[in-house]
């Protein structure tokens, strides 16, 4: 079974100040992981992806994620937080397989002026 | 291109009706999949399907049902409404799923009264 985890319900940052969000997910095999955005009322936008390659990922609006094998983390990261990154963050794995995509709980970011 | 297109936006029911979503995937996309989300339960996954073929299947019961057209469209059906059932249902495309990103609607957001 796949499974993901979110360990922060909310994350709060000062706008200029890094921004980091956590996931640890667990799946047989080599995964593919992916982190999505969601506004209020809205559906899911995605901001990058890791199939293989290079651990370090670079997605939309500044964002970049880093891979960890062996602590089995995919932490989303943006240098300079901005006001309007204020949104949920998802982390989603599928294994390599296919299969469906498993999402974490979801996390909150506050950054505020 | 199109992004992904789901029909209604708002949808306001009573419980023991059906209902009947619909989405339109991105040109080209052959994998449609849905989600239930909800502020307790999170995204869940109701099911994929491809070229016509229901892939996959999340765990909800024989209420939840869907189907999916020669042009990749889809609708999915939820028959003697509950309230718990409501929820925004979101709907995703890519081209075959596996290590492809999916792209997300905006949702249905369905009210069981």
């Amino acid at each position: 079974a796949q499974s993901v985890a979110q360990p922060e319900d909310q994350v709060n940052v000062a706008e200029g100040n890094p921004l980091t969000v956590k996931c640890t997910y667990s799946v047989s095999g080599n995964p593919y992981l992916f982190w999505y955005v969601q506004y209020p009322n809205r559906g899911l936008q995605f901001l990058l992806k890791y199939i293989t390659g290079d651990n370090l990922v670079k997605g939309s609006y500044g964002f970049e994620a880093e891979f960890n094998k062996s602590q089995t983390s995919f932490h989303l990261k943006k240098p300079s937080a901005l006001v309007s990154d204020s949104a949920l963050y998802f982390c989603a794995v599928r294994g390599a397989w296919g299969g469906k995509l498993q999402f974490g709980a979801g996390t909150q970011v506050v950054v505020t002026p | 291109k199109a992004g992904v297109t789901q029909t209604p936006r708002y949808l306001i029911k009573t419980r023991g009706q059906q209902v009947t979503l619909s989405c339109s995937p991105i040109s080209g996309h052959r994998s449609v999949s849905w989600y239930q989300q909800t502020p307790g339960q999170g995204l869940q996954f109701l099911f994929e399907y491809f070229s016509e073929t229901q892939r996959n299947k999340g765990n909800f019961p024989g209420r939840f049902s869907g189907r999916q057209f020669s042009n990749s469209r889809s609708e999915m059906n939820v028959s003697t409404l509950e309230l718990g059932d409501s929820a925004l249902y979101l709907c995703a495309s890519s081209p075959t799923g596996g290590y492809t990103e999916a792209f997300f609607g905006q949702g249905t957001r369905l009210t069981v009264v």
